[in-house]
C-alpha cells in the first residue's frame, strides 16, 4: 500500500486564486512529519512547509498552509493568491519517527507521486 | 546562505563507465540522504547516513552502485559500470537529527545531478 498519495497528477488555477493540493498518508506511528516540496522546472527540490503529528495548529508559511485533519490523515497543501512562479511539481511527504532510530529501516522521506501545478495569467 | 552542493550538475557518459557523483551537506547537518528521481518511478531513496554510518541502503542495487562518506563534509554515490537504465536525477539531502526530530524540521535538497548513459 502506498504510504503517501496524491490524487491529482495535475491541476490548473487562475492567477491570484488560491488552490489545495491534496495528500494522504498511511502510517500506524502516532509520531511522523508531514513535508511539502516544490520542484520547478529547473529541477531543485525547495522545502516549503512542515507539520508535526503533534502539532495543534495548522502549518503557515507565507502564502503557504498545510490543512492537517489527522483523523482523515490528510495534509492538504493551500496555496492562497497563486502566482506565475507557483508553477511546478509539489511533492508531498512523511517520515515516520519509529523508523528513525538508529538501524531503523525506513529514516527517511517518503514522497507521493507528485502533483503538477499550472498558474495561468 | 546554507546550502547542499552536489557536483556534477549534469553528466553524460557511457554504458559501462563509471560515474561518481558528490554531494557537500550543509555544514552541521549530521544525515545525508541520496535519491533518485525518474518519471516511472519518482522519488526513490537509494541510501541515507546518520554520523557518517550507513543505517540504510536497501533501495541500492548492490552490485553497481555504493555510496559512502569518507567525512562529514563530502558524500559520494558511484555507479560502476553505468547503464542506460541508471539514467535519472540523483538528489543528495541533508538534515540535523537528534533522535528521531529533525532541527528546524527541515531536509534540505541539493539541485541534483542529471545523469544520462547512451
Amino acid at each position: 500500500a502506498q504510504k503517501i498519495t496524491q490524487t491529482q497528477p495535475g491541476m490548473f488555477v487562475q492567477e491570484k486564486e488560491a488552490v489545495t493540493l491534496d495528500c494522504t498518508y498511511d502510517t500506524s506511528d502516532q509520531s511522523y512529519g508531514l513535508f511539502w516540496y516544490k520542484q520547478p522546472s529547473s529541477g531543485e527540490m525547495i522545502f516549503l512547509i512542515y507539520q508535526g503529528s503533534y502539532d495543534e495548529q495548522n502549518a503557515t508559511e507565507g502564502r503557504y498552509s498545510l490543512n492537517f485533519q489527522k483523523a482523515r490523515k490528510s495534509a492538504n497543501l493551500v496555496i492562497s493568491a497563486s502566482q506565475l512562479g507557483d508553477s511546478a511539481m509539489y511533492f508531498c511527504a512523511m517520515r515516520e519517527a519509529s523508523s528513525m532510530n538508529y538501524g531503523g529501516s525506513q529514516g527517511n522521506l517518503i514522497f507521493g507521486k507528485g502533483t503538477k501545478l499550472s498558474v495561468k495569467p | 546562505d546554507a546550502r547542499v552542493t552536489q557536483t556534477p550538475r549534469h553528466k553524460v557518459t557511457e554504458m559501462g563507465q563509471e560515474v561518481t557523483m558528490r554531494c557537500q551537506p550543509i555544514l552541521g547537518h549530521n544525515t545525508v540522504f541520496w535519491y533518485r528521481q525518474t518519471m516511472m518511478q519518482g522519488l526513490e531513496l537509494l541510501a541515507y547516513f546518520r554520523n557518517r554510518a550507513p543505517l540504510d541502503d536497501s533501495g541500492m542495487p548492490k552490485d553497481r552502485f555504493s555510496a559512502e562518506m569518507p567525512d562529514a563534509t563530502l558524500a559520494t554515490l558511484k555507479i560502476q559500470p553505468s547503464e542506460p537504465r541508471d539514467s535519472a536525477v540523483y538528489f543528495c539531502a541533508s538534515g540535523f537529527a537528534v533522535g528521531t526530530a529533525f532541527s528546524g524540521n527541515t531536509i534540505y535538497f541539493g539541485e541534483g545531478s542529471w545523469l544520462t548513459v547512451v
